[in-house]
């Protein structure tokens, strides 16, 4: 079974400043996605940002990134220029590479507070 | 439409009372995922519908936890007798079709949050 790990119950980060969002994984597959959500306090889910197993460019979005690091299976979130609307909890989740029925494994998330 | 709706945005159940909670999901998606969501914590995935065929419910707690999808569009969670250990925030989300086709990201509704007192 897939387990996804965020060691981070909470983080905090200066407005404007960047900060970074751990994430473990632990998987047999060799093909596979990863996303980072985020819940602001509305509880709507957002997807961020995805990465698929097969590429090693990491994937960016604006101001989000990852490192995507497949061998150490470490997937962290890099969000630059923090704002206050970034304040939210971030999940970070696995998919196996299926034909169908895939579903997200989650991680516990981890609550980044933007300060201004 | 915009987005996937869940209703209702809050149920207050008596304990041993049977809740139903509704999703409609995008236009034109044909997978429909359920995730329970408890306080503090990541979804779990509960069931998993294509079209209208239900092709994953390893997820449900128990045989008191029932899903459909009759017409391959809005799709229904059913809780019979429900316990306090089912108050949580019950998440659906869609996408478009599998991995052939691409469209394999999943969208959230807002969650129904789930109360049995």
């Amino acid at each position: 079974a897939q387990t996804v790990t965020q060691s981070q119950p909470e983080m905090s980060v200066q407005e404007a400043e960047t900060v970074t969002l751990s994430c473990t994984y632990d998987t047999s597959e060799s093909n596979y996605y990863l996303f980072w959500y985020k819940q602001p306090p509305s509880r709507q889910m957002i997807l961020v940002i995805r990465q698929e197993a097969y590429k090693q460019q990491n994937a960016t979005e604006n101001r989000f990134s990852v490192n995507f690091q497949k061998a150490a299976k470490s997937f962290s979130l890099k969000i630059s220029d923090s704002q206050l609307g970034d304040t939210a909890m971030y999940f970070c989740a696995f998919m196996k590479q299926r034909e169908y029925g895939n579903k997200l494994v989650f991680g516990a998330g981890t609550i980044l507070r933007v300060k201004s | 439409g915009a987005g996937v709706s869940q209703s209702p945005r809050y149920k207050v159940a008596k304990r041993g009372q049977d809740v139903a909670l509704r999703c409609d999901p995008i236009s034109g998606h044909v997978s429909l995922f359920w995730y329970q969501q408890a306080l503090g914590q990541g979804p779990e995935f509960l069931t998993y519908f294509q079209n209208e065929a239900q092709l994953d419910k390893s997820g449900l707690p128990s045989d008191r936890f029932f899903a459909e999808r009759p017409e391959g569009s809005v799709s229904t969670l059913k809780i019979q007798r429900t316990q306090q250990e089912d108050s949580a925030v019950y998440l659906c989300a869609s996408s478009f079709q599998g991995l052939a086709g691409g469209g394999y990201e999943q969208y959230f509704g807002p969650g129904t949050r789930l109360t049995v007192t």
